[in-house]
């Protein structure tokens, strides 16, 4: 199986700040990776697909890069409501796999 | 409005079965995949299985492989996961989930989910 490595496993951040979460594959998954974001108790939501393409809806300040085996999430300026745990996940295998998750809390 | 909406689960002895049923609606069931996809308590997710719309193409994660069928009817607009031999690490809630059609599947709509939980 293909591992999804993200990193950090948490982080504390305050509203406004840039904050980047990375993801990396075991192999190359060429640009099969989405993330998604889950607050508590709700299902996740899909933020970025294909690396770097903005879910509809989606407000502009996720942003998404990569390829191969490194993969970035960026929120240019976090807010409120952003607070939450993120995580990749890849679908290049058949046997689809997430990362551990990235739980961005309050500074 | 898309809709989907799990059933099923429940407190179940190790050793034991379950059958989870989702109910979808809002959209054409038979034209998309669909997932389930199942997060112990205060931890992760993990992809279970997929099903293509046909129910050509099946796969499971290899924690769940023998043990659990993944199925659907396009005409009842459902879908199901049939646990058997469960463990304690099965514990769970499990979501069932739509693929979105694009070339990296994403899912893009997830159920409420239903609680699965293996204890004696």
């Amino acid at each position: 199986d293909i591992q999804m490595t993200q990193s950090p496993s948490s982080l504390s951040a305050s509203v406004g700040d840039r904050v980047t979460i990375t993801c990396r594959a075991s192999q190359s998954i060429s640009n099969y990776l989405n993330w998604y974001q889950q607050k508590p108790g709700k299902a996740p939501k899909v933020l970025i697909y294909a690396a770097s393409s903005l879910q509809s809806g989606v407000p502009s300040r996720f942003s998404g890069s990569g390829s191969g085996t490194d993969f970035t999430l960026t929120i240019s300026s976090l807010q409120p409501e952003d607070f939450a745990t993120f995580y990749c996940q890849q679908t290049y295998s058949t046997s689809v796999t997430f990362g551990g998750g990235t739980k961005v809390e309050m500074k | 409005e898309v809709q989907l909406v799990e059933s099923g689960g429940g407190l179940v002895k190790p050793g034991g079965s379950l059958r989870l049923s989702c109910a979808a609606s809002g959209f054409t069931f038979s034209t998309y995949s669909m997932n389930w996809v199942r997060q112990a308590p205060g931890k992760g997710l993990e992809w279970v299985s997929s099903i293509s719309t046909s129910s050509t193409y099946i796969y499971y994660a290899d924690s769940v492989k023998g043990r659990f069928i993944i199925s659907r009817d396009n005409a009842k607009n459902s879908l199901f996961l049939q646990m058997s031999s469960l463990r304690a690490e099965d514990t769970a809630v499990y979501y069932c989930a739509r693929v979105f059609r694009v070339e990296t599947a994403p899912i893009d709509y997830w159920g409420q989910g239903t609680l699965v939980t293996v204890s004696s």
